[in-house]
């Protein structure tokens, strides 16, 4: 069975930073490219960035560039997301999402339960 | 980047009756349409992907069409578990892949 389990999220002051992680199992995570997605209160759901599986290629959306990091630990199984200079409409749920095939440009298949972010003065 | 229009945002259905949902993309993306449910507190589950393919276990009462700029999906007969907001997305033109607003569908 496939599992992604977030962690990480919380309080953050504006212009702080939060390291989320995602922890994977149940299927072969190193060929499969990786993505988060998010939810702000309220709102629906936004794609902030992807990686590819063996090479690491990374994707951004525009409002997250050079603020956002994804990265992932092959050996591990983990994925994460290292979030610079938050600002408060960062705040939101961020979903661990795998495609459905390896490629990163394909339906979102499998989803983590979310990790809430807040970020708040 | 392209932009998905869903419509209407909120659908009043009977529990039993047909609900049908309007998704719009600024420009073509093929058949490279996705659907997604989302119920509050849970993940947003796969539906359609493909436009038309139904994703594992997904009941049989839910369809989705269309191509190019102009997607559907129809559930045939609203059960009480439906009820809940629905999301299509682009994965033609990447990135970013892009979602659109949502419709609600609600208990009339």
């Amino acid at each position: 069975e496939v599992q992604l389990l977030e962690s990480g999220g919380g309080l953050v002051q504006p212009g702080g930073s939060l390291r989320l992680s995602c922890a994977a199992s149940g299927f072969s995570f190193n060929i499969y490219a990786m993505n988060w997605v998010r939810q702000a209160p309220g709102k629906g759901l936004e794609w902030v960035s992807g990686i590819s599986g063996s090479r690491g290629s990374t994707y951004y959306a525009d409002f997250v560039k050079g603020r956002f990091t994804i990265s992932r630990d092959n050996s591990e199984n983990t994925l994460y997301l290292q979030m610079n200079s938050l600002r408060a409409e960062d705040t939101a749920v961020y979903y661990c999402v795998r495609p459905i095939v390896v490629v990163p440009a394909a339906p979102f298949d499998q989803w983590g339960q979310g990790s809430l972010v807040t970020v708040s003065s | 980047e392209i932009v998905m229009t869903q419509s209407p945002a909120t659908l009043s259905v009977s529990p039993g009756e047909r609900a049908t949902l309007s998704c719009r993309a600024s420009q073509s993306v093929i058949s490279n349409l996705a659907w997604y449910q989302h119920k509050p507190g849970q993940a947003p589950r796969l539906l359609i992907y493909g436009a038309s393919t139904r994703a594992t276990g997904i009941p049989a009462r839910f369809s989705g069409s269309g191509s190019g700029t102009e997607f559907t999906l129809t559930i045939s007969s609203l059960q009480s578990e439906d009820f809940a907001v629905y999301y299509c997305q682009q994965y033609d033109n990447w990135p970013p892949v892009t979602f659109g607003g949502g419709t609600k569908v609600e208990i009339k």
